[in-house]
C-alpha cells in the first residue's frame, strides 16, 4: 500500500505571496492532520480534516486554511506569506479521527520564504 | 492545554549500549495516549512505540521500551541494543480528548559506531 505523499516536497515563495500544499494520505484513510515543524516552535498542529470537514484546529492565523476533497485528499493554503511560514509541513492520515488511530506521516514540504 | 517536555535537547550512545529519552507532560485529563515518534536525518517520520494510559503495563517494541509513570506524568523512552540506524529526532506526544497530537520539542538522538 503507498504511504502518505505530498507534494511539491521543496517550494520558495517571496513575502506576500500565496502557496498551496497537497496531501495524498493511505488509501482507505480518512482524516488528514497537518502539522508545521520549525527549530524554534518545533512540531504544532495546525487542522485536521474528516470526511471533508474541519475536526479540529490549532492556534495558527486565519491566513492558513484548508481543505479535503471526496477522495481525501487535502490540500492546505497559506496566504500573504510571511518570513515566519518557513517550515517543514507534514500531514498525516489515520484511519478514522479519534481516539486512538494511528497517524501516518508523509515526508514533508519545505517551505521557504524569502 | 497539554504541554510535553522533553529535557534532553541532545544525546550520544554508543552502538550496542542502552539509552533512555525522558519526556514529561501536563495534563488534568484521565484517559489519554502517549507515543515516541522517530524522524530520521531527511526521512519519514514513523511511530516507534504507544502507551494508553489506562494501561499499567509499560509498553514494549523489540528493543524499544517504555517506563510510564502516571503520577508523576512521566514517559521515558529506552533503547536496548543501539544500532546506527537508531540515529534521528525523537519526539515524545500527547493526544487526549483534544484528539490532535501534542508534541514535544524533541531529543537528537546520535549513535556513535
Amino acid at each position: 500500500k503507498a504511504g502518505v505523499t505530498q507534494t511539491p516536497r521543496y517550494l520558495i515563495k517571496t513575502r506576500g505571496q500565496q502557496v498551496t500544499l497537497s496531501c495524498s494520505p493511505i488509501s482507505g484513510h480518512r482524516s488528514v492532520s497537518w502539522y508545521q515543524q520549525t527549530p524554534g516552535q518545533g512540531l504544532q498542529f495546525l487542522f485536521e480534516y474528516f470526511s471533508e470537514t474541519q475536526r479540529n484546529k490549532g492556534n495558527f492565523p486565519g491566513r492558513f486554511s484548508g481543505r479535503q476533497f471526496s477522495n481525501s485528499r487535502s490540500e492546505m493554503n497559506v496566504s500573504t506569506l510571511e518570513l515566519g511560514d518557513s517550515a517543514l509541513y507534514l500531514c498525516a492520515s489515520s484511519t478514522a479521527g479519534g481516539l486512538f488511530y494511528e497517524q501516518y506521516f508523509g515526508p514533508g514540504t519545505r517551505l521557504t520564504v524569502t | 492545554a497539554q504541554t510535553v517536555t522533553q529535557s534532553q535537547p541532545e544525546m550520544s550512545v554508543q552502538e550496542a549500549e542502552t539509552v533512555t529519552l525522558s519526556c514529561t507532560y501536563d495534563t488534568s485529563e484521565n484517559n489519554y495516549y502517549l507515543f515516541w515518534y522517530k524522524q530520521p536525518p531527511s526521512r519519514q517520520m514513523i511511530l516507534v512505540i504507544r502507551q494508553e494510559a489506562y494501561k499499567q503495563q509499560n509498553a514494549t517494541e523489540n528493543r524499544f521500551s517504555v517506563n510510564f509513570q502516571k503520577a508523576a506524568k512521566s514517559f521515558s523512552l529506552k533503547i536496548s541494543d543501539s544500532q546506527l540506524g537508531d540515529t534521528a529526532m525523537y519526539f515524545c506526544a500527547f493526544q487526549g480528548g483534544s484528539e490532535k497530537l501534542v508534541f514535544g520539542k524533541g531529543t537528537k538522538l546520535t549513535v556513535n559506531p
